[in-house]
């Protein structure tokens, strides 16, 4: 069962314009969010991340808000740049602090492609 | 400072062989984690790990999937008799002792079973 999932496998944005990705979720216990970026034949870099208490966070280009009664997140990319072209995952996690196991729950990500 | 290394970055098996998969986390990093990812698909997590204890292996096959985290050395995922299934990417990622959603990941090994 897919408990974070992300519905758009390709997203195609003018450059300059804005991005934006979404991502939901199914179970009520996850308390962190993560974006991550991939290019291909590399690992997934961190980009932002939000906690549950919170609705809003951003850093530079990238927002990611967070609703938590429909158990959907999004990233904003503004403007997109062609070196944004990548492939995003949202991942998931639930806080262990007995045991500090803080794995990632991914969803299938998506493809973005900042046209020029 | 260097970033989580995986080697090797390709690794072509013939149906039955073993696959060994080495990681070695940031420095000062001791928490490990494996996730494999299938084509067209996220990743998926298999096992995490502690300096020389395995915390979580929920995530892997009860068959020829095994994992550790030596006192010294990288973390190792051993595959033994691997099958066509078995292809994929597998990553590595390493957080700090104290624990931390944010993970770093390496860049992968590419694991072909012909």
């Amino acid at each position: 069962d897919q408990q974070v999932k992300q519905n758009s496998p390709s997203l195609s944005v003018q450059e300059g314009r804005i991005s934006i990705l979404n991502c939901d979720y199914t179970n009520s216990m996850f308390d962190y969010f993560l974006w991550y970026k991939k290019y291909p034949a590399e690992g997934p870099t961190f980009l932002i991340s939000i906690s549950s208490i919170k609705d809003k966070n951003e850093d530079g280009r990238f927002t990611v808000f967070l609703n938590k009664s429909a158990k959907h997140l999004s990233l904003h990319i503004v403007p997109s740049q062609p070196g944004d072209s990548a492939v995003y995952f949202c991942a998931a996690s639930v806080t262990r602090l007995m045991d500090s196991n803080y794995q990632l729950i991914w969803g299938a990500g998506t493809k973005l492609i900042i046209k020029p | 400072n260097a970033g989580v290394m995986q080697n090797p970055r390709h690794l072509v098996r013939r149906r039955g062989q073993e696959a060994r998969l080495r990681c070695s986390p940031m420095k000062g990093h001791s928490h490990v984690y494996w996730y494999r990812q299938l084509p067209e698909e996220g990743l998926k997590f298999m096992v995490y790990l502690q300096k020389e204890n395995i915390i979580d292996e929920s995530g892997m096959p009860k068959e020829r999937f095994s994992a550790e985290f030596p006192k010294e050395g990288p973390s190792i995922l051993r595959i033994q008799q691997v099958v066509r299934g078995d292809s994929a990417a597998y990553f590595c990622a390493s957080s700090p002792p104290w624990g931390n959603y944010e993970q770093y990941f390496g860049p992968g090994t590419r694991l072909t079973v012909t």
